[in-house]
């Protein structure tokens, strides 16, 4: 079975821009999560989409966006960049069963210049 | 607010030696617990996690961690440690209901000396 996939893997990006980042969950997985890592926070939660519905949402501004497809295949959107938007974004899916047991992609790195 | 503690950001040991990685958790609800792993540009990577099922709980590459309740507590250990060890590791709790999300510790940076 194929892993986690996310696209694209490097980004680099101005200040004041806007950016897309895609995730393609396990096949089977209906759940997609959504992290963001840097030094200073470590890695938070942004967002969780289950069928198409956001399920749950961190404590970040509504710069960052989120859906899911049909297909469960997941995009993030982070509007008007900020230098503190640089980071890795990672992706994770798992099946809906409980506790969850919840499979990583290798991430987005994100720059903002 | 639930949180994750783990002490000591860094840890050295020599290849061989016990590895001992610290993780206290902070809940009246005993969470479902997790162990990460990530390797340098690489995504997190599950190690073992802790369901209830048992205290002890062995995880991949030789890992295990001892679910302790009084101490709110789950350290992650291996007996031996190798060169390939040497990544970040990071604990993390979610509590199960209509969420999967991950509430992560700051994690720990091992380093294994030859």
């Amino acid at each position: 079975k194929a892993g986690v996939t996310q696209t694209p893997r490097y980004l680099i990006k101005t200040r004041g821009q806007q950016v897309t980042l895609s995730c393609s969950p396990i096949s089977g997985h209906r759940s997609v999560s959504w992290y963001q890592q840097t030094p200073g926070q470590g890695l938070q939660f942004l967002f969780e989409y289950f069928s198409e519905t956001q399920r749950n949402k961190g404590n970040f501004p509504g710069r960052f966006s989120g859906r899911q497809f049909s297909n469960s295949r997941s995009e993030m959107n982070v509007s008007t960049l900020e230098l503190g938007d640089s980071a890795l974004y990672l992706c994770a899916s798992s099946l809906d069963i409980s506790p969850p047991k919840q499979y990583f992609g290798p991430g987005t790195r994100l720059t903002v210049t | 607010a639930q949180s994750v503690t783990q002490l000591g950001s860094h840890v050295s040991v020599s290849e061989g030696a016990l590895v001992l990685l610290r993780c206290n958790y902070s809940s009246s609800v005993p969470p479902y617990l997790f162990w990460y792993v990530q390797y340098p540009n690489q995504g997190l990577q599950l190690l073992l996690k802790y369901t209830s099922a048992a205290t002890l709980v062995k995880g991949i590459n030789g890992f295990e961690a001892e679910f302790k309740k009084s101490e709110t507590s789950f350290h992650l250990t291996k007996p031996s440690a190798h060169m390939s060890d040497a990544a970040e590791y990071f604990c993390a709790v979610t509590y199960g209901g209509a969420t999967n999300k991950l509430i992560f510790g700051t994690g720990t940076l091992l380093a294994v000396q030859p």
